[in-house]
């Protein structure tokens, strides 16, 4: 059983425009909800994180929002910009801890 | 600073054949787990060390696999018999003693099983 599931599997969004990925979770024993951004021939890398204890977290362009009674968080981007094209994941474990239960990815296209 | 590095960046091998990923993560990172993404389908958890000892091998698809940590540095991921699902990209990632702390993830390895 998949833990976190996330959509969409692709997007394409215009440069300056905003870029929407959701996840959702099962467990509600998740108490950290990281966002991974991977650019093609390279290894995942921690974009922004966030904790259950509030609903929203930003950081420059890149916002998260977390709905907990719903089971639900999800990324926006601002001002998309063609640099952001790369693969985006959602992930979901245990505070302190780095056993990550990944979503199966979002491959962003930002076009100039 | 080195990030994490893995060895091969890419292997393709016959079904039946044996195959070893290499990880070296950063130094001194006490932790150091194993991943695989199979085809387009989410990044699974294989293992976790602590330093040489096995923390969590919950993750491992079954006894084909085996995974080791030589003296809690590199660590070493064998595949015998290589099946064909055993194909995907297998990524390391490592990170230091303690709570809270980021996973810094290697580039992977992308094993095709032919």
């Amino acid at each position: 059983q998949q833990q976190v599931k996330q959509s969409p599997q692709s997007l394409i969004v215009q440069k300056g425009g905003i870029s929407i990925i959701n996840c959702a979770y099962e467990n509600t024993a998740f108490d950290y909800f990281p966002w991974y951004q991977q650019f093609p021939g390279k290894g995942p890398a921690l974009l922004i994180a966030i904790r259950p204890d509030v609903s929203e977290k930003k950081e420059g362009r890149f916002t998260i929002s977390f709905n907990k009674s719903a089971k639900q968080f999800s990324l926006h981007i601002m001002d998309s910009q063609p640099g952001d094209s790369a693969t985006y994941f959602c992930a979901a474990t245990l505070y302190n801890f780095n056993k990550f239960y990944f979503g199966s990815g979002t491959k962003l296209n930002v076009k100039p | 600073e080195a990030g994490v590095t893995q060895f091969p960046s890419h292997s393709v091998i016959e079904k039946g054949q044996t195959v070893t990923l290499r990880c070296d993560p950063i130094s001194g990172h006490d932790n150091l787990y194993w991943y695989r993404r199979v085809m387009g389908k989410e990044i699974k958890f294989l293992l976790h060390f602590v330093k040489e000892s096995k923390q969590d091998e919950s993750g491992m698809p079954n006894n084909r696999f085996l995974a080791e940590r030589t003296g809690g540095t590199y660590s070493t991921l064998k595949v015998q018999p290589a099946e064909l699902e055993d194909s995907g990209v297998y990524f390391c990632a490592s990170s230091p003693q303690g709570g809270n702390t980021e996973a810094f993830f290697g580039q992977g390895t992308r094993l095709t099983v032919v």
